[in-house]
């Protein structure tokens, strides 16, 4: 089955560096790829995601990038900010027991000093 | 449009006890997730269900269960607790099942199993 693993577990950049969160998938089949964000007691949002077809996708400061043959994807947030303080999740669309479904990557916490 | 809504927001129970959590989805949702969230452990699956039935199951005892119901809410149970039970207890409501499209979480039931 499906399992995502994600690095580094904790992170910490200069405000204004950038940073950048890398995470491995285990399913060749996998074709969505979401990353989510999870501020300090609330829930997880999506800020951004890529498909299986797409080599990058890029939103204002986030960017994402996948590479299919190696199994693996990565965010790139620029010019970081004291709201990018977070905890973020990678997941990767894949087949558990024959149904498809999100696995989630352990979460990155990311502390951006200023 | 309102969100995903989770009731209880938090809980106290004791060793041995059930419990019920509850989980309204984003109107015109019909696929419902569960997810365990434990410090250093990420986001862990539980269950998904789509129109009523579930579809996929994550590896967890059967002590954990869940339904869903024609209108999309979900309720989770988790019977004879242990100390280790305790968490956030997350539900992602999403338009087509099995992790592909964007998924909305809830705020999470906190549980503190005594």
């Amino acid at each position: 089955g499906e399992n995502v693993e994600q690095h580094p577990s904790t992170l910490s950049v200069q405000e204004g560096d950038s940073a950048v969160i890398k995470c491995t998938y285990s399913d060749s089949a996998s074709n969505y790829f979401p990353w989510y964000k999870q501020e300090l007691g609330k829930r997880p949002q999506l800020i951004i995601d890529i498909r299986s077809n797409v080599g990058e996708k890029k939103d204002q400061r986030i960017a994402v990038t996948l590479n299919k043959t190696a199994k693996h994807f990565s965010l790139h947030i620029t010019e970081t900010q004291p709201e990018d303080s977070a905890v973020y999740f990678c997941a990767a669309s894949g087949r558990i027991q024959g149904a498809q479904k999100l696995v989630f990557g352990q979460g990155t916490r990311l502390t951006i000093n200023p | 449009k309102a969100g995903v809504t989770q009731t209880p927001r938090y809980l106290i129970k004791t060793r041995g006890q059930q419990v019920t959590l509850s989980c309204s989805p984003i109107s015109g949702h019909r696929s419902v997730s569960w997810y365990q969230q434990t410090p250093g452990q990420g986001l862990q699956f539980l269950f998904e269900y789509f129109s009523e039935t579930q579809r996929n199951k994550g590896n967890f005892p059967g002590r954990f269960s869940g339904r869903q119901f024609s209108n999309s809410r979900s309720e989770m149970n988790v019977s004879t607790l242990e100390l280790g039970d305790s968490a956030l207890y997350l539900c992602a409501s999403s338009f087509n099942p099995g992790g592909d499209t964007e998924a909305f979480f809830g705020q999470g039931t906190r549980l503190t199993v005594v």
